[in-house]
């Protein structure tokens, strides 16, 4: 089945560029996401990137995608420290209405 | 525009009650989906629902339910509550459907079920 994987955590210094990646198996998957969730809140839509797409850039945000390696990446321009979270990754590959989750990585960023 | 609003916030119950979620979607939004997110699981598809059919379902037990309304709110139902099913419970609407193109999912903020 699917399988969507994570680093658990990342630790930046404030100004930093942050970089989280996340590999995953399903050849299918269409579409894939960043979601970001703070303690005792939802998952807040980042950004995605089609699957036919190498890059996407978002304000600070840029999303890389290596379909050959199935590795996707986030990278977090002049992180602040409001940008801790945890990070999550998901794919779907597309006639599906379901995400499947990596496990989340937790950014932390020290002043 | 409202986001996607899912009550109650909080609820605490006791094994073998049974608990009813509710999830309003985004205006427009016909999609919705169910998740549930443990520490130990992390986060895992329930179902999916569409023109209030289900269309999409993961691997959970019959205990799980759900349904959804004429007006795309949807409502899952968990009955004979196990300690583990403590957890919290998360929906996503989308403006996509069954047979058209999926992009994207709004979530929101959850009802965390405490079991006790």
């Amino acid at each position: 089945g699917e399988d969507v994987e994570q680093s658990l955590f990342l630790s930046v210094r404030e100004g930093d560029s942050s970089v989280i990646n996340c590999t995953y198996t399903d050849s299918s998957s269409t579409y894939l996401y960043w979601y970001k969730q703070e303690p005792g809140a939802g998952l807040q839509l980042l950004t995605y990137i089609f699957s036919n797409m190498d890059m996407k850039q978002d304000q600070r945000l840029t999303v890389l995608l290596n379909k050959k390696d199935k590795h996707l990446s986030l990278r977090i321009a002049d992180t602040q420290t409001g940008d801790s979270a945890i990070y999550f990754c998901a794919e779907s590959s597309g006639s599906a209405r379901q995400l499947t989750f990596g496990s989340g990585t937790q950014l932390t960023v020290l002043p | 525009k409202a986001g996607v609003t899912q009550t109650p916030r909080y609820l605490i119950k006791t094994r073998g009650q049974q608990v009813t979620l509710s999830c309003s979607p985004i205006s427009g939004h016909r999609s919705v989906s169910w998740y549930q997110q443990t520490p130990g699981q992390g986060l895992q598809f329930l179902f999916e629902y569409f023109s209030e059919t289900q269309r999409n379902k993961g691997n959970f037990p019959g205990r799980f339910s759900g349904r959804q309304f004429s007006n795309s709110r949807s409502e899952m139902n968990v009955s004979t509550l196990e300690l583990g099913d403590s957890a919290l419970y998360l929906c996503a609407t989308s403006p996509s459907g069954h047979g058209a193109r999926f992009t994207e999912a709004f979530f929101g903020q959850g009802t965390r079920l405490t079991v006790v």
